[in-house]
């Protein structure tokens, strides 16, 4: 089973800045990682996948990077909508398998 | 546009069966990865299983033991059962679409979310 660490639990950022979301993989996804965004009482919305192509309807402050086992969202300048919490998700090639990583949340400072 | 829609018992009482549905509108299920993901309350998600219109399933193998997920084309809906369940079971349990594109596999579209509770 491929566990997936995300880091930090929680990020205290201003809006107008950055914010810089980690995620680890225990071994190498190649680029099968997504990011959602989940607000209270919602359900998550798909942000990012194939670890950089952002989803229909996404804004473009919001980027994801890297492959194998290291990936990064980042949020280049915070809206107020923005807060919520993340979480990475890992998918296999086939059979599709999921597995997602605890989550991180981003919090106004 | 897609919509997906859960139904079922709020309360499930320890050892026995939970149940649930998810109505698809707006497109059929006679394609795509029809999938459920739960949510512990104030956790994060994990992934249970999807069906294939086909009939073709796959699960959790933390979970494969108890889960059965099945599709009804003629209703456009497809279910949830997970048997035995215990307090640890308590979740807000979406219904989602899971689809192919290219070489990635995206949950695009999700229900809102229903809670059940294991509690006698």
């Amino acid at each position: 089973e491929i566990v997936m660490t995300q880091s930090p639990a929680t990020l205290s950022v201003s809006p107008g800045e950055r914010a810089t979301l980690s995620c680890r993989a225990s071994q190498s996804v190649s680029s099968n990682l997504a990011w959602y965004q989940q607000k209270p009482g919602q359900a998550p919305r798909l942000l990012i996948y194939g670890a950089s192509t952002r989803a229909t309807g996404i804004p473009g402050r919001f980027s994801g990077s890297g492959s194998g086992t290291e990936f990064t969202l980042t949020i280049s300048s915070l809206q107020s909508e923005d807060f919520a919490v993340y979480y990475c998700q890992q998918y296999s090639n086939w059979p599709p398998m999921y597995s997602f990583g605890q989550g991180t949340k981003l919090e106004i400072k | 546009q897609v919509q997906l829609q859960e139904s079922g018992p709020g309360l499930v009482k320890p050892s026995e069966t939970l149940s649930l549905t998810c109505t698809v509108s707006g497109g059929s299920i006679s394609s795509y990865y029809w999938t459920w993901i739960r949510q512990p309350p104030g956790k994060g998600l994990e992934w249970i299983g999807y069906t294939y219109y086909s009939g073709r399933t796959n699960y959790n193998p933390s979970l494969k033991s108890r889960v059965t997920i099945s599709g009804d084309t003629s209703k456009n809906q497809f279910s949830l059962k997970l048997t035995s369940v215990s307090a640890a079971d308590t979740a807000v349990y979406y219904c989602a679409r899971s689809v192919l594109r290219y070489f990635d596999w995206l949950i695009d579209y999700w229900g809102q979310g229903t809670l059940v509770t294991v509690s006698s």
